[in-house]
């Protein structure tokens, strides 16, 4: 199993401006995805963090408005740039340990406000 | 993209009822996970089904993949207010891109005394 820390589990921030969120996971896992939920609804796929590689976006989602880092098997951030309204959401963290068959643990998410 | 349509999208009974939720899809997969989620909680497994026709039993849950392995449902058998929440169910492949799980689009259900 794995435990995933994420950080900050909640933000206000003011349109424009940019939010690091930071996922810690207790032991090394062989894949980590960043996901966005909005409350109450399914969980939409951002991107998969590579290790020491630049990530895979999914369409809709692009580098420059979430840019990604995974600097070794434990660690990710998601950073979200020049915040709107519109970018208000759940953000969760997710690591797996192997394939298609296998769990996904999930952080608690951190609940992004843009005003 | 491949989707994974749940219904219903929200359900709300009383305590000892029971309920099916349903999670169709037009693709194959090969394996279907479910999973629950709390308010200000990331999605918690509940079970992983991989075999055509399989099903499976947690308690009073119980989950059956379809014979063709695009559909699942999750039966809660005498449901209890501590199974309130957001039932998620997901398809995943033995190969392919990072082997990315695809999420359905989820029932909420509660459940009251």
């Amino acid at each position: 199993s794995a435990v995933i820390s994420q950080k900050p589990s909640r933000d206000i921030c003011q349109r424009g401006t940019s939010l690091t969120i930071q996922c810690q996971v207790d032991s090394q896992v062989t894949m980590m995805f960043w996901y966005r939920q909005q409350p109450g609804q399914s969980l939409t796929l951002i991107a998969t963090a590579n290790q020491g590689s630049e990530a895979t976006y999914e369409s809709g989602f692009v580098i420059d408005k979430f840019p990604i880092s995974r600097p070794n098997l434990t660690f990710s951030t998601l950073t979200v740039s020049n915040m709107s309204p519109e970018d208000s959401s759940i953000y969760l963290c997710s690591a797996r340990t192997g394939g298609g068959l296998t769990e996904a643990f999930f952080g608690q998410g951190t609940r992004l406000t843009v005003v | 993209t491949q989707l994974l349509e749940q219904s219903p999208q929200f359900l709300s009974i009383q305590e000892g009822e029971n309920l099916t939720v349903y999670c169709n899809s037009s693709s194959v997969f090969s394996s279907l996970q479910w999973y629950r989620q709390e308010p200000g909680e990331g999605p918690v497994l509940l079970v992983t089904v991989v075999t055509g026709g399989e099903v499976k039993k947690l308690k009073r849950l119980t989950f059956q993949f379809g014979d063709a392995r695009k559909d699942s449902s999750l039966h809660i058998t005498a449901a209890q207010p501590g199974d309130t929440g957001l039932y998620l169910c997901a398809g995943g492949r033995r190969t392919g891109t990072a082997s990315k799980l695809t999420f359905g689009t989820g029932t909420r259900l509660q459940v009251t005394l």
